[in-house]
């Protein structure tokens, strides 16, 4: 996973604060993909983002979950109004083209108080 | 939605040992990724497959992918205390828009 950068690395929020979660990809990687992994539970997908497009945010909730990537600057997670039950690691992924090997940054570890 | 999933769950072996771990769904899968995570890391890529019935070596590590592109094994040979972690197998659904679907994953421990 070398190359992805997240920050930051841990966060601790109170409820209804907001959480921002910053994604640097790999050099020369334009596609970007966040996965929120839950204790005892597999990475699960949320969305895929091309440099200032949605591609597919079919796995994100509707409702106060929020993801950009500029066309300058890293990709953000944005969380409004957190709840205890946002507490994940969060993964950033990119690849080169779409559909290639996803490589994956150390990610962000959001705890929720 | 498809699932993955890996079996066995945990596995404690002593340093070796030869093991093989699995990953299964019923759907097909346009390509399947192997992860090894460490604690409060993020997974790093071991392999990727993509053609039913390949088989890729990564040293001690043999990878898998069935031949209808629905399951892969992962055998590793002399485990080594270096090898613990957790091993997640990760697929793209066939037209899922580089979506890829986890299993949960494998705990994997080898004792010295």
């Amino acid at each position: 996973n070398a190359g992805v950068m997240q920050n930051p690395r841990h966060l601790v929020r109170r409820r209804g604060q907001e959480a921002r979660l910053r994604c640097s990809p790999m050099k020369g990687h334009s596609h970007v993909y966040w996965y929120r992994q839950l204790p005892e539970e597999g990475l699960k997908f949320m969305v895929y983002l091309q440099k200032e497009n949605i591609i597919d945010e079919s796995g994100m909730p509707k409702e106060r979950f929020s993801a950009e990537f500029p066309k300058e600057g890293p990709s953000i997670l944005r969380i409004q109004q957190v709840v205890r039950g946002d507490s994940a690691a969060y993964f950033c992924a990119s690849s080169l083209l779409a559909g290639e090997t996803q490589y994956f940054g150390p990610g962000t570890r959001l705890l929720v108080l | 939605t498809q699932l993955l999933e890996q079996s066995p769950q945990f596995l404690s072996i002593q340093e070796g040992e030869n093991l093989t771990v699995y990953c299964n769904s019923s759907s097909v899968f346009s390509s399947l990724q192997w992860y090894r995570q460490e604690p409060g890391e993020g997974p790093v890529l071991l392999v990727t497959v993509v053609t039913g019935g390949e088989v890729k070596k990564l040293k001690r590590l043999t990878f898998q992918f069935g031949d209808a592109r629905k399951d892969s094994s992962l055998h590793i040979t002399a485990a080594q205390p270096g090898d613990t972690g957790l091993y997640l197998c990760a697929g793209e659904p066939t037209g899922a828009n580089s979506k890829l679907t986890f299993g949960k994953g494998i705990t994997l421990s080898v004792r010295p």
